[in-house]
């Protein structure tokens, strides 16, 4: 009973580099979502999607790209990383069509630039 | 768009009963959300309002004001497991109900 799973757990950057932070769920979620935590504060959304294909901004989706390709998947591209990408980030997923579904997240992938 | 506001730390004592805030001012929205979260681990749901009232979970009860935009989170029996932050979250109405929007959290301690 896999849940959400994000890879790696951890990575370190360089100030430049690119990476994917890959996100898979096999709980047939139509809903996906990518959030970021910083130190000390809450959850901010980078992006989410609502199905295969369909993707959208939240609040936060400067530096980031990601794709739905399949219901499964929902990767996290980073490109030309920057030290203010230092963070946690929380791939999640939901199943309910209205407002009311809970949402299941990873076990978060821990991201430092240098 | 969506303002959420919690305290950002909160100390209480095994055994006791405690409190935490949520306020929010909205432009509207369609549910609130409790989650919470072990330091190092991801968050976990704990509960969801959309009506007003309370609504009780065993030792954790959540109560919904729409007209004043306010929520808390109430933890009975307090337990040395029970220190976590402890997230408030809303979904806006309409288009953007997919989405979830969560506040900074409050920082709970449970001293013995």
């Amino acid at each position: 009973n896999a849940g959400v799973t994000q890879t790696p757990k951890f990575r370190i950057l360089k100030i430049g580099q690119s990476m994917t932070l890959q996100c898979t769920q096999d709980m047939n979620h139509n809903y996906m979502y990518w959030y970021r935590q910083d130190p000390g504060m809450g959850l901010k959304l980078i992006y989410y999607s609502v199905g295969a294909g369909i993707t959208d901004k939240g609040e936060v989706p400067n530096g980031y790209n990601v794709s739905r390709s399949t219901t499964e998947d929902f990767p996290l591209r980073l490109e030309l990383a920057a030290p203010s990408q230092t963070s946690v980030y929380f791939c999640a997923s939901r199943h309910r069509s209205g407002p009311a579904g809970e949402l299941f997240f990873g076990e978060g992938s821990r991201l430092t630039v240098l | 768009g969506q303002n959420i506001d919690q305290p950002t730390e909160m100390t209480a004592t095994e055994g006791a009963i405690v409190q935490i805030n949520c306020t929010y001012q909205t432009s509207g929205f369609n549910g609130l959300f409790w989650y919470q979260q072990h330091a190092g681990e991801a968050p976990t749901f704990l509960s969801y309002n959309v009506l007003d009232g309370l609504e009780e979970k065993g030792r954790f009860s959540s109560f919904l004001s729409r007209s004043k935009g306010y929520s808390y989170l109430l933890l009975k029996e307090l337990q040395m497991k029970d220190s976590a932050s402890y997230l408030c979250a809303v979904t806006p109405p309409g288009d953007s109900s997919y989405k979830l929007i969560f506040g900074s959290g409050t920082r709970l301690l449970v001293r013995p």
